[in-house]
């Protein structure tokens, strides 16, 4: 079974500071990993993916994330907070031989003005 | 171009009474899935569908729940004698191909109530 957490409900953050949001997973195989960032009242949107390749990813928004593999964790990263940014995040992950993704709870993150 | 769309937006409904949420994914995913959102919750897999396979409904949480795909693209997500626990925001997503390397990509969502 194929499992993620994300161990901080809620994260706050000043802006212009860096931010990380942390995902820690649990797959058979090579996993394959997402986040996503949910704004109020609407759907997810896709921020960046790691398939192979570079640990470090970059996606939309200046976000970043890092693939380590030993730790099991894909931690989300942006140098400098925006209030923007203030949303909902989550983690996700497919497994060797799945095409269905797993989901965390989600982190909540604000950005403090 | 055009993102997934889902129908209603909203749907109030008295317990007792079926409801069928709509949702029309990206032209050309061959991949849709639908998802229940709770309040304070993470995401729910519901069903997929891939082209013409069968559908995976392990998700579904009971046999009041079902959905249909036709035609390969428009999907209906139908729950019977609706319950208050069914109260929560119904998302649907579509892919490209249902190889995992794929991002699956969000409709806003159902929210429905069960009074």
């Amino acid at each position: 079974a194929q499992s993620v957490a994300q161990p901080e409900d809620q994260v706050n953050v000043a802006e212009g500071n860096p931010l990380t949001v942390k995902c820690t997973y649990s797959v058979s195989g090579n996993p394959y990993l997402f986040w996503y960032v949910q704004y109020p009242n609407r759907g997810l949107q896709f921020l960046l993916k790691y398939i192979t390749g570079d640990n470090l990813v970059k996606g939309s928004y200046g976000f970043e994330a890092e693939f380590n593999k030993s730790q099991t964790s894909f931690h989300l990263k942006k140098p400098s907070a925006l209030v923007s940014d203030s949303a909902l995040y989550f983690c996700a992950v497919s497994g060797a031989g799945s095409y269905q993704l797993t989901f965390g709870k989600g982190t909540k993150l604000s950005v403090i003005p | 171009g055009a993102g997934v769309s889902q129908s209603p937006s909203n749907k109030v409904t008295e317990k007792g009474k079926d409801v069928e949420l709509r949702c029309d994914p990206i032209s050309g995913h061959t991949a849709l899935y639908w998802y229940r959102q709770s309040l304070g919750q993470g995401l729910e897999f519901l069903i997929y569908f891939q082209g013409n396979s069968a559908p995976d409904k392990s998700g579904l949480p009971s046999d009041r729940f079902s959905a249909e795909r036709t035609g390969g693209s428009v999907s209906t997500l139908t729950i019977q004698r609706t319950q208050q626990e069914d109260s929560a925001v119904y998302l649907c997503a579509s892919s490209f191909d249902r190889d995992r390397e794929y991002e699956q990509y969000f409709g806003p969502g159902t929210r429905l109530t069960v009074t």
